[in-house]
């Protein structure tokens, strides 16, 4: 079956740095997104990796080793505006997102 | 770029009524338009894939006499909610992506909050 796996609640404080972990078992990949959503808001394209390695893009940062199904975002120089639920999710081989339940994260001053 | 407007943003309603929202691509050719329900604190549930021009493709259990999906041209796309009962309340979503590659990321709408009384 298709299955993601990422903590459900996270804290961290305002200015640290904070990493978010997904693996994820899919018929196929093509690739995996990193979404944002906001309480009561739709997801927001953070980031997209289908090679491994690390993508950096600003304060934000994602990992994907293939070989390992696994993928983190980070999360640097963190701000009170990034409280939000992180998702993680790969595309399989009919380029159909998996959606998982996401990793809240909670930003304290 | 890339951005997708959904409306209306919020809906409250008696049952029984039918529902339409509507998804337009402003700034692309969406050339398959998604549309998703996510009740509080799940994850999202992909309902169905249109692709212009053609018949929607549903996910298993959701029913299609029930939710309407047209998606006549290239920019919109509409689900019709018919005969809306309670348990139908949810946020409802609409995503879309372009020509080209399925590796594309989608881009979402503001999403709808059906609210049935």
């Amino acid at each position: 079956g298709q299955n993601i796996d990422q903590p459900t609640e996270m804290t961290a404080t305002e200015g640290a740095i904070v990493q978010i972990n997904c693996t994820y078992q899919t018929s196929g990949f093509n690739g995996l997104f990193w979404y944002q959503q906001h309480a009561g808001e739709a997801p927001t394209f953070l980031s997209y990796n289908v090679l491994d390695g690390l993508e950096e893009k600003g304060r934000f940062s994602s990992f994907l080793s293939r070989s390992k199904g696994y993928s983190y975002l980070l999360l640097k120089e963190l701000q009170m505006k990034d409280s939000a639920s992180y998702l993680c999710a790969p595309l399989d081989s009919n380029y159909q997102l998996i959606w998982g339940a996401g990793t809240k994260l909670i930003i304290k001053p | 770029g890339a951005v997708v407007s959904q409306h209306p943003s919020r809906v409250i309603c008696k049952s029984g009524t039918s529902v339409k929202i509507e998804c337009r691509s402003l700034d692309f050719q969406a050339t398959t338009m998604f549309w998703y329900r996510q009740f509080p604190k799940q994850s999202l549930m992909l309902m169905a894939t249109s692709n212009e021009g053609s018949k929607a493709t549903y996910e298993q259990g959701v029913e299609k006499d029930k939710f309407l999906i047209n998606h006549a041209s290239l920019t919109l796309s509409t689900l019709t909610v018919t005969s809306a009962h309670p348990e139908d309340s949810s946020f409802y979503i609409c995503s879309a992506i372009g020509s080209g590659d399925g590796n594309q990321p989608q881009h979402f709408g503001d999403g709808t909050r059906l609210s049935i009384l």
